[in-house]
């Protein structure tokens, strides 16, 4: 079984400061999808950013990129000039190729700073 | 954009009662899939479905049901509430196929059990 690992309850930053999100999954498969979720508060879940295993550069979207060390198993994430509106719990999340479930860690609550 | 919608955002309920969770999607999405998030536990998955009439069993299943009679709805049964089912509970839907591996959410449903 897949596990996923967020050491990070509680985090922040000052607005326009970068801050990185850290997370470890443990898994035996060689293909796998890794994810991050936003969510802002009394709001929905969203999909920030997504990486394949098999794809060694790593993803970016606009401010949001991920440092994804496979040997390692680790998947963070960067948040750059960060923005009130960045203020939300991020899930990091682990899917493989074999199926369509996702194990999610227990999340990272991000607050920004004015 | 893919809408995800859950019937109520809050629900008050008493031990024993019958309750009834729905979800519905606007894109012809064929998994469907039930998640009970609690605090410091992250998000866990209850069922998910892959088609009309199928369904099979996440990591935490205990003392819930699902039903999935049409493809645009999936509903989450509590038999019978019991307060350790107090949580929030939500709903995503994913594709077969092409961007399978990305899950859309719902606002999810605040439900406590007195």
């Amino acid at each position: 079984a897949q596990t996923v690992t967020q050491s990070q309850p509680e985090m922040s930053v000052q607005e326009a400061e970068t801050v990185t999100l850290s997370c470890t999954y443990d898994t035996s498969e060689n293909n796998y999808y890794l994810f991050w979720y936003k969510q802002p508060p009394s709001r929905q879940m969203i999909l920030v950013i997504r990486q394949e295993a098999y794809k060694q550069q790593n993803a970016t979207e606009n401010r949001f990129s991920v440092n994804f060390q496979k040997a390692a198993k680790s998947f963070s994430l960067k948040i750059s000039d960060s923005q009130l509106g960045d203020t939300a719990m991020y899930f990091c999340a682990f899917m493989s190729f074999s199926n369509e479930k996702l194990t999610f860690g227990t999340g990272t609550r991000l607050t920004i700073i004015p | 954009d893919v809408k995800v919608t859950q019937s109520s955002r809050y629900l008050v309920k008493r031990t024993g009662e019958k309750v009834f969770l729905e979800c519905v999607q606007d894109m012809d999405h064929e998994n469907m899939f039930w998640y009970r998030q609690d605090p410091g536990l992250g998000l866990r998955l209850i069922y998910f479905s892959y088609d009309v009439k199928m369904k099979e069993k996440g990591d935490i299943p205990e003392g819930y049901s699902v039903s999935r009679e049409k493809k645009e709805r999936f509903s989450l049964i509590l038999e019978s509430a019991s307060t350790n089912q107090t949580s929030m509970y939500l709903c995503a839907s994913s594709l077969i196929g092409t961007d399978q591996e990305t899950q859309y959410f719902g606002p999810g449903t605040r439900l406590l059990v007195l």
